[in-house]
């Protein structure tokens, strides 16, 4: 089955810098790329996705690159917030029934 | 907005009792799902459902079961459940196939004593 590697696990900015979170996964019949952000007490709520024929997607201050051939994809969030602060979680497809494997997940701490 | 609930936040039960967690959601989905959120560990699947009555095992079914007797609604059950099964449960919604985009529900935090 698909397996989902995320990297870092923690990551500390200061205000204003840029941050990056990377994954990459397994199985190459994947083709959607969602990334979650999960606040403390909350659920996960989907922040940006990504479909394989698209290299890169913006949406104001977040980004979503894939690369296929080497089979990684980033999240990158620039002129970070305090309220960007949060665990963020990078998933693939996996199936024809939906079903998405999930990082471990990155604690993103920025402070002000 | 899609809308996911679940029927509690927080969960106490002893060793042995049998747990029902509920899960609704309000968007007509055909998929619903049941994790678990542990530290260090993401989430991992436990079950899903395609359809009314339909469920297939996700990566750690042990010691859970599921109905869905309903469309809008998931139930996870815990048969006797354990100290070990003490965690987050997050409930999620995805619409028909080839629509992956799932939405989650607030999570109940379930302690077993």
């Amino acid at each position: 089955g698909e397996n989902v590697e995320q990297h870092p696990s923690t990551l500390s900015v200061q205000e204003g810098d840029s941050a990056v979170i990377k994954c990459t996964y397994s199985d190459s019949a994947s083709n959607y790329f969602p990334w979650y952000k999960q606040e403390l007490g909350k659920g996960p709520q989907l922040i940006i996705d990504i479909r394989s024929n698209v290299g890169e997607k913006k949406d104001q201050r977040i980004a979503v690159t894939l690369n296929k051939t080497a089979k990684h994809f980033s999240l990158h969030i620039t002129e970070t917030q305090p309220e960007d602060s949060a665990v963020y979680f990078c998933a693939a497809s996996s199936s024809g029934y939906s079903t998405l494997t999930f990082g471990k997940g990155t604690m993103l701490l920025v402070s002000p | 907005d899609v809308k996911v609930t679940q029927s509690s936040r927080y969960l106490v039960k002893r060793t042995g009792e049998k747990v029902f967690l509920e899960c609704v959601q309000d968007m007509d989905h055909e998929n619903m799902f049941w994790y678990r959120q542990d530290p260090g560990l993401g989430l991992r699947l436990i079950y899903f459902s395609y359809d009314v009555k339909m469920k297939e095992k996700g990566d750690i079914p042990e010691g859970y079961s599921v109905s869905r007797e309903k469309k809008e609604r998931f139930s996870l059950i815990l048969e006797s459940a354990s100290t070990n099964q003490t965690s987050m449960y997050l409930c999620a919604s995805a619409g028909g196939a080839g629509r992956y985009e799932q939405y989650f529900g607030p999570g109940t935090r379930l302690t077993v004593t």
